[in-house]
């Protein structure tokens, strides 16, 4: 019963092309994150937004950008898509100061 | 610089056999202490909390302890389903982010 949806949970795409992955929320979190993760590795922080119309990025340098135009809603896009974008991708949520984050079941992306 | 170590990276358990994960830390000021469990294909799932030094918090077969330096994930004859990889995460005082170590990946063996 997540309350944190991301879509697509697969994609394969061809380099270069332009690639938008979804993230909402319907706990009315206003902190959200986007994670990077490889096999046995530790997550990367990405991007992150602490409201609507507010985001930075993270320690991992990206590519990526985000938008927060809605309190739920949290897109990732890439622009041009790399194979060393191979990777999964993970949003997550917190409510402010020290509540865990609430994490969705990631996006898989092979690039080609 | 925050830093969050795990160990061991992978770790094979009879069922019924007890062990312990550690999580050690390095962070300028805990505000938390996290454990998760991630299993294949999906996010982590959100464990424990842990505040301050000297706390536990127990959840089924899985008790969560602290210390000023660590932290321990003991699994109390684990079955078959405890088989995941458990992440650890700290969040400093003075920050908003989490900083995660790579997560022990643990197999029970019926």
């Amino acid at each position: 019963e997540a309350d944190i949806y991301q879509t697509p949970r697969y994609l394969v795409i061809g380099t270069g092309k332009k690639i938008t992955l979804e993230c909402s929320q319907t706990m009315g979190h206003d902190k959200m994150y986007w994670y990077q993760q490889d096999p046995g590795m530790e997550l990367h922080l990405i991007h992150y937004s602490y409201g609507v119309n507010s985001t930075e990025k993270g320690d991992l340098s990206s590519e990526s950008t985000v938008s927060r135009i809605r309190t739920e809603h949290f897109p990732l896009t890439l622009e041009s898509a790399r194979p060393s974008h191979t990777s999964q991708y993970l949003c997550a949520s917190s409510e402010m100061g020290n509540s865990p984050l609430h994490f969705g079941n990631g996006t898989r992306l092979t690039v080609t | 610089e925050d830093q969050v170590t795990q160990s061991p990276e992978a770790l094979r358990l009879q069922e019924g056999e007890s062990s312990s994960l550690n999580c050690s830390y390095t962070v300028s000021g805990l505000r938390g202490l996290f454990w998760y469990r991630q299993d294949p294909g999906k996010g982590p799932e959100f464990l424990f909390t842990l505040y301050s030094a000297g706390e536990e918090k127990e959840k089924e077969r899985l008790k969560a302890t602290l210390t000023k330096k660590e932290s321990f994930l003991h699994i109390t004859a684990p079955k078959p389903e405890d088989s995941a990889t458990y992440l650890c995460a700290v969040q400093a005082r003075y920050g908003q982010n989490f900083v995660f170590g790579p997560g022990t990946r643990l197999s029970v063996l019926p």
